[in-house]
C-alpha cells in the first residue's frame, strides 16, 4: 500500500532556483497538508488543502505556493528558493483527525 | 512563538525508567493527538484524546488530556530502547478549521539499554 508518496526524497537547489514538490496520497482523502520540519521546532504547517481546487496559508507560508488540481496530489513551489528554506518537507493527508504522512523531501539551498 | 511547546526538548535515560513529556499551550484544543516520528520517516499517530480529563493507555504509554484542553501529558511506564524517537504533540484549534493540525516543538527520546 502506497499511502503518502513524496517526491523527490533529496534535493539541492542554488540560491534563487525554483522548484516543485510533489506529494500524492491514493487514500481519497480530503485534507493535504505541507510541514516542514526545523530542529527543534517541531513540524510548522506551510499550507494547507480541504478539497480539490482549494488552498489555505498554514503557520509559515511566505515563500511557498501550493495548487491542489486534483484531489489525489498537492504540488509545493518554491518559486526562489533561500537558504532559509533549507528544511526536510513532510507532506500528510487526513481523512478524520488522524493525519498520514510520507517518508518527507529533504532540500538544501546553498 | 510556537502555539504548542513540549518540554522537555531532549530525554536521555536508562532502560526501565519512567518518563514525562509534556505538551502546552495558552490555546484550547478541540482535540490533542501524539505521534512518534524514527529517523528518515514522517510522524505516526499514536493516540487521539477529545475531551478535557481524558487518559488513554496504549500498553505503558498513558496518554492525558488537561481539564482545559490546553495542554496534554505523555507518561511512559519502564522505557524500552524500541521507545527511542521523536515525540510529537498535535492539536486541532477550537473554533479553526477541525482538520488544521498544529504540531508541537517535539521530544527526543533516547533510551539506552
Amino acid at each position: 500500500n502506497a499511502g503518502v508518496t513524496q517526491t523527490p526524497k533529496f534535493r539541492v537547489l542554488k540560491t534563487g532556483q525554483s522548484m516543485t514538490l510533489l506529494c500524492a496520497q491514493d487514500m481519497n482523502h480530503e485534507y493535504m497538508y505541507w510541514y516542514r520540519q526545523d530542529p527543534g521546532m517541531g513540524l510548522r504547517l506551510i499550507h494547507y488543502s480541504v478539497g480539490e481546487g482549494t488552498t489555505a496559508k498554514g503557520e509559515v507560508p511566505d515563500g511557498y505556493n501550493v495548487s491542489r488540481l486534483k484531489k489525489q496530489n498537492f504540488l509545493l513551489g518554491l518559486e526562489s528558493a533561500a537558504p532559509s528554506q533549507t528544511s526536510v518537507y513532510f507532506c500528510a493527508s487526513s481523512f478524520g483527525l488522524e493525519a498520514f504522512f510520507g517518508q518527507g523531501t529533504r532540500l538544501t539551498v546553498v | 512563538t510556537q502555539l504548542l511547546e513540549q518540554s522537555p526538548q531532549f530525554l536521555s535515560i536508562q532502560e526501565g525508567e519512567n518518563l514525562t513529556v509534556y505538551c502546552n499551550s495558552s490555546s484550547v484544543f478541540s482535540s490533542l493527538q501524539w505521534y512518534r516520528q524514527e529517523p528518515g520517516e514522517g510522524p505516526v499517530l499514536l493516540v487521539t484524546v477529545v475531551t478535557g480529563g481524558e487518559v488513554k493507555k496504549l500498553k505503558r504509554l498513558t496518554f492525558q488530556f488537561g481539564d482545559a484542553r490546553k495542554d496534554s501529558s505523555l507518561h511512559i511506564t519502564a522505557a524500552q530502547p524500541g521507545d527511542t524517537g521523536l515525540y510529537l504533540c498535535a492539536g486541532a484549534l477550537v473554533g479553526g478549521a477541525t482538520n488544521k493540525l498544529i504540531f508541537g516543538t517535539g521530544t527526543l527520546l533516547a533510551v539506552q539499554p
